[in-house]
């Protein structure tokens, strides 16, 4: 059974500072990862993927991929009361199959 | 930009009544997937498709089944609903075309509720 466990929040952050938020992965075959970003009654909505080791930034948003150790991160920068959600982490698999496995989320709560 | 539209945003239905979901994707996507989302639970995957009238069950295909006449449109169906399928149904489409990595894009969710 494939599995991505996240970090337990809730996580509390000040307006300005920076978000960690964590992923862990059990299939060392994954190929692909991606974080959503949902607001709380709405659905998920694609902000970050990466695919090959290291650091992928994107705006406030950085992602960092380490395959040997099975990780994902996920960094927010100078982090706004507007980032506060859910952050989920998804994995695809290796092989042809086209599932996402999904972590259950954590809930970061920026406070002004 | 990938839209994914469902013919809903809230429902009511009664036990027992037959209850369709419908999502509408308009890149072309080969591959559909019903999620149900519920706290503490995470997204489950209730269905895919990876082609029209080509279904495969996801974890938790009981109680539900789904239709693909058309490359766009995938149906979920709840074939006599039961108050333990109260919850919010999310569709989402992913190319598998050529450098594509499979992102999923979902549409706004459906939360239904059954009395």
């Amino acid at each position: 059974q494939k599995e991505v466990e996240q970090n337990s929040g809730p996580l509390s952050v000040p307006e300005g500072a920076i978000a960690s938020l964590n992923c862990t992965y059990s299939d060392r075959g994954s190929q692909s990862f991606f974080w959503y970003r949902q607001y709380s009654g709405k659905s998920p909505e694609l902000i970050m993927s990466i695919y090959s080791n290291g650091d992928k930034e994107d705006g406030r948003f950085t992602a960092q991929l380490n395959k040997a150790s099975q990780y994902v991160s996920l960094l927010i920068r100078d982090s706004q009361p507007s980032d506060s959600a859910t952050y989920l982490c998804a994995v695809k698999g290796g092989g042809s199959n086209y599932k996402l496995t999904f972590g259950k989320g954590t809930l970061l709560t920026v406070n002004p | 930009d990938v839209k994914v539209t469902q013919s809903s945003r809230y429902l009511v239905k009664r036990t027992g009544e037959k209850v369709f979901l419908e999502c509408v994707q308009d890149m072309d996507h080969e591959n559909m997937f019903w999620y149900r989302q519920d706290p503490g639970l995470g997204l489950r995957l209730i269905y895919f498709s990876y082609d029209v009238k080509m279904k495969e069950k996801g974890d938790i295909p009981e109680g539900y089944s789904v239709s693909r006449e058309k490359k766009e449109r995938f149906s979920l169906i709840l074939e006599s609903a039961s108050t333990n399928q109260t919850s919010m149904y999310l569709c989402a489409s992913t190319d598998r075309g050529q450098g594509s990595h499979n992102e999923q894009f979902f549409g706004p969710g459906t939360r239904l509720t059954v009395l």
